[in-house]
């Protein structure tokens, strides 16, 4: 069973376009982190988000507990935020990952 | 601050062969985590550490992996009899407190089978 769902698997956009990306949980879960990795690059952590709504520079999560999902907006997209964005829950203090979304944004 | 530190880069074996794998997390982390990254499976949970003791091994194949933490710095995934199907990037991630605590990755190792 996979534990993580994420949404969309890829999405292609102009550069200057918001970007939402959704992800669903198969338990309830207060431990939510969002990851970023370029291709060929290191696994990066953009936010934790347990719960609500948190913000760092253009990215915006916001994690509601009871309905079991997260999501992560990206404001204003540019070229350099192309890569996977990838989500994680904990279950019994194991992370588990979903399978991504592929961005790619274009100039 | 190097950050996660893992060797080697890149690991090429033979089939039956052991791999060992080295993690060093940043200094002053309690928590060492080791995943494995394929395109087939994504990223999956391996094990991990907290304080060097064994919190969760759950993501383990249960034979040939092990994984060690003989000191706080440093953590080793060894695999016995290597088999094609483990070729894959084995990455390790450190952080201050543990499971609730943002993740720091090292730049992974590639592992490949023959």
């Amino acid at each position: 069973e996979q534990q993580v769902q994420q949404s969309p698997a890829s999405l292609v956009l102009q550069e200057g376009e918001n970007a939402e990306l959704q992800c669903s949980f198969s338990i309830f879960t207060n431990q939510v982190q969002w990851f970023y990795q370029r291709p060929g690059g290191r696994l990066v952590s953009l936010l934790y988000n347990p719960s609500g709504t948190k913000q760092s520079g253009r990215l915006t999560s916001t994690t509601v507990i009871k309905e079991r999902r997260s999501s992560l907006h990206i404001s204003s997209s540019q070229i350099t935020d192309s890569g996977t964005y990838l989500c994680a829950m904990e279950d019994n203090n194991a992370p588990r990952f979903g399978a991504g979304t592929k961005l790619t944004v274009k100039p | 601050n190097a950050g996660v530190i893992q060797t080697p880069r890149h690991k090429v074996t033979g089939k039956g062969q052991e791999a060992t794998l080295w993690c060093e997390p940043i200094s002053g982390h309690s928590a060492v985590f080791w995943y494995r990254q394929t395109i087939v499976q994504g990223l999956e949970f391996l094990t991990y550490f907290r304080n060097q003791a064994p919190i969760d091994d759950s993501g383990m194949p249960k034979e040939r992996f092990s994984a060690q933490m003989p000191n706080q710095s440093h953590s080793t995934l060894k695999i016995q009899s290597t088999q094609p199907q483990d070729s894959a990037v084995y990455l390790c991630a450190s952080s201050l407190l543990g499971g609730q605590d943002t993740q720091y990755f090292g730049p992974g190792t590639r592992l490949l089978v023959l």
